[in-house]
């Protein structure tokens, strides 16, 4: 079992719709847990981080995690074409110094 | 000017040469990544430093080796470089301190191919 996994996509979405991306981690006893979205070619750029339970928003992005479930989700309101990226999900397990990073979800929105 | 850069951008090398692969930051941070990425497969954390003194591999380090000559620089390099070590390589960087530690910066990262 991988220890951050996340469906590969593509998710299409129209133009205006919530796209929901989630992700899934192993370790029960993580701490941090991060949103990153790249576009082809370019680096990762934070989208959003969460901490604890619940959800977390930020304009148009809300993240949503539920450690007794171990998975963390991104929605996206209003999908806009801009938003077609592969968005990574990352997170800190428990006595682990560094982040691990999901392999990613390709976001496709349709005009 | 970039808070994190990368040297070279792109780079194209032969089997068997050796090649580093340079990384600078001006945010100040302690802490410094180095991670590949190929397609499909996200990110991989190859070597990460928490100080010039504190230095540790990843999940794939074998063919690889750091050195962290700074606070501010953190580089990586390819003894013998070898075709499956094509990839785009990514330099972050992260501050222990404050309510957004663990959080990653990215720098733009180097395209590296090998023939």
């Amino acid at each position: 079992q991988k220890e951050v996994e996340q469906n590969s996509g593509p998710l299409s979405v129209p133009e205006g719709a919530i796209a929901s991306l989630n992700c899934t981690y192993s370790d029960r006893g993580s701490q941090s847990f991060f949103w990153y979205r790249q576009y082809s070619g370019k680096s990762p750029e934070l989208i959003m981080s969460i901490y604890s339970n619940g959800d977390k928003e930020d304009g148009r992005f809300t993240a949503q995690l539920n450690k007794a479930s171990q998975y963390v989700s991104l929605l996206i309101r209003d999908s806009q074409p801009s938003d077609s990226a592969t968005y990574l999900c990352a997170v800190r397990g428990s006595g682990r110094r560094a982040l691990t990073f999901g392999s990613g979800t390709r976001l496709q929105v349709q005009p | 000017d970039a808070d994190v850069t990368q040297t070279p951008r792109n780079r194209i090398t032969k089997t068997g040469k050796r090649i580093m692969l340079e990384c600078s930051q001006t945010k100040g941070h302690d802490r410094m990544y180095w991670y590949r990425q190929d397609p499909g497969l996200g990110l991989r954390l190859i070597y990460y430093s928490f100080d010039v003194k504190d230095i540790n591999k990843g999940e794939i380090s074998d063919g690889y080796s750091v050195s962290r000559q700074a606070q501010a620089k953190f580089s990586l390099s390819l003894e013998s470089a070898i075709p499956n070590q094509t990839a785009l390589y990514f330099c972050a960087t992260s501050d222990p301190s404050g309510i957004n530690t663990d959080t990653q910066y990215f720098g733009p990262g180097t395209r590296l191919t090998v023939l």
